[in-house]
């Protein structure tokens, strides 16, 4: 298994909603990833786990709340989201921290709408 | 300033027409990472380069690192219809940071 699976590919919630997105990965890759994509941007780092511990959180706002529960699979807890949270989230994930001796696999991403 | 230059921004090919792109780091790379994207899903992983010099090739695709490791080149031979999508260069700048950062893309249009 060579993938990252990211479910749900589409999820539109409101303001005041909580919900969850989840990333799953089979490859034993001990780095996992989130990235938020706005339309027509690239990519931005969001969170960094690694060994199932938080490294790296960059800034982000509290109404986002990332969950390793084990070593396959990463949360994204999401609540009182705004308008402007509305973008393209990707996972991904890597052997090591640095990604150097594989690289870094993505995953399709989940597209949320928050209305 | 941008970290990450890429250029260019935008590509129209004729199907058949070889195409390169660059991406230009204003820091040293300790990895430089190519991906594909289709708008709107995921990145596909198309290459991984780390050294000075080197240079990697899948099917027509092509991509170096410069001596100096501070620039990248994406070349695709006698371009596909297939081949259009989001091309993104990712950077890893070292340090205790451990994000790639990315270029802002090159939208590629391969007309038949």
């Amino acid at each position: 298994d060579t993938e990252v699976t990211q479910t749900p590919k589409h999820l539109v919630m409101g303001m005041t909603n909580k919900k969850s997105l989840k990333c799953e990965q089979h490859m034993g890759h001990r780095a996992m990833y989130w990235y938020k994509q706005k339309a027509k941007k690239p990519p931005e780092l969001m969170f960094v786990y690694s060994y199932e511990k938080l490294s790296i959180n960059e800034s982000v706002p509290s109404r986002f709340s990332p969950e390793c529960p084990n070593s396959s699979l990463l949360n994204l807890h999401l609540h009182a989201l705004q308008p402007e949270d509305s973008a393209l989230y990707l996972c991904a994930s890597s052997q090591g921290l640095r990604g150097r001796r594989h690289g870094y696999t993505f995953g399709s991403g989940t597209r949320l709408t928050v209305v | 300033s941008q970290e990450l230059e890429q250029s260019p921004q935008s590509l129209i090919v004729q199907e058949g027409k070889n195409l390169t792109i660059n991406c230009t780091s204003s820091k040293t790379l300790y990895g430089l990472y190519w991906y594909k994207q289709k708008y709107g899903e995921g990145l596909i992983f198309l290459m991984m380069l780390q050294k000075g010099g080197e240079e990697k090739s899948h099917e027509k695709i092509t991509a170096k690192l410069d001596e100096k490791k501070q620039q990248s080149s994406l070349h695709i031979t006698a371009s596909q219809p297939s081949h259009a999508g989001i091309y993104l260069c990712g950077a890893d700048h070292g340090g205790s940071n451990y994000k790639l950062t990315f270029g802002k893309g090159t939208l590629l249009t391969v007309n038949p």
